[in-house]
């Protein structure tokens, strides 16, 4: 029978450029933010997180923004280079009124970068 | 870097064999979770552990998955029997307590013929 893979989102990029990965979270009370990046055969690896108290973040080369008005957050990565070449998945914790707070991955976001 | 520790790393099972996968967390971190990804599914969530307390394992297929932590530096996943659905790939991560990053293992790649 035919099999339906999950359809990740693929952004490709030249080595260089500026990237951009964005993700829509669901949960208005979400307080604050994740972004991993999964490179093939290895576990999900923390980048950057933001709390709900900012708009954004910046770190090494990448920057975390935060727009609570419409439910979106953003990773902007400069200088793309091949080694940035991974699965980029937003998470969120969805406040402290569900009481334990589990974080809740979206998707995830494919970025490729050519040399 | 203090890291999450995950074996095997790969492991090929026959159908109907039993499979137990082991996971060390950071010392320290009082959290403990498991999750699968797959292709199909993306990650999923199977169980978690606080202070090696179950929390919540309504993610696991209750009649064959079983997670446990016989002590706080070592978590367990044991499939039993295996069926070749149960094919992914299986990831601890651990937490500290209170809001903050999980720091997930390399993983272990399960594959069931």
């Amino acid at each position: 029978g035919e099999s339906v893979g999950l359809h990740l989102p693929t952004l490709s990029v030249q080595e260089g450029d500026n990237s951009i990965i964005n993700c829509a979270y669901s949960n208005s009370a979400s307080d604050y933010f994740i972004w991993y990046k999964q490179e093939s055969g290895k576990g999900p690896q923390f980048i950057i997180d933001i709390r709900s108290n900012m708009d954004k973040r910046q770190g090494q080369r990448v920057t975390v923004l935060l727009n609570k008005t419409v439910k979106h957050l953003s990773l902007q990565i400069a200088a793309t280079q091949p080694g940035d070449s991974a699965v980029y998945f937003c998470a969120e914790f969805p406040g402290r009124s569900t009481g334990f707070q589990k974080l809740v991955f979206g998707t995830g976001t494919r970025l490729l970068v050519s040399p | 870097d203090a890291r999450v520790t995950q074996t095997p790393r790969h492991k090929v099972t026959e159908m109907g064999q039993e499979v137990t996968m082991r996971c060390q967390p950071i010392l320290g971190h009082n959290t403990v979770f498991w999750y699968r990804q797959t292709m199909m599914q993306g990650l999923e969530l199977l169980a978690y552990f606080r202070n090696r307390a179950p929390l919540d394992d309504s993610g696991m297929p209750k009649d064959r998955f079983s997670a446990e932590m016989p002590d706080a530096t070592l978590a367990t996943l044991k499939i039993q029997p295996s069926e070749p659905r149960d094919s992914a790939v299986y990831f601890c991560a651990s937490a500290p307590a209170g809001v903050g990053g999980y720091t997930f293992g390399s993983g272990t790649r399960l594959t069931v013929v």
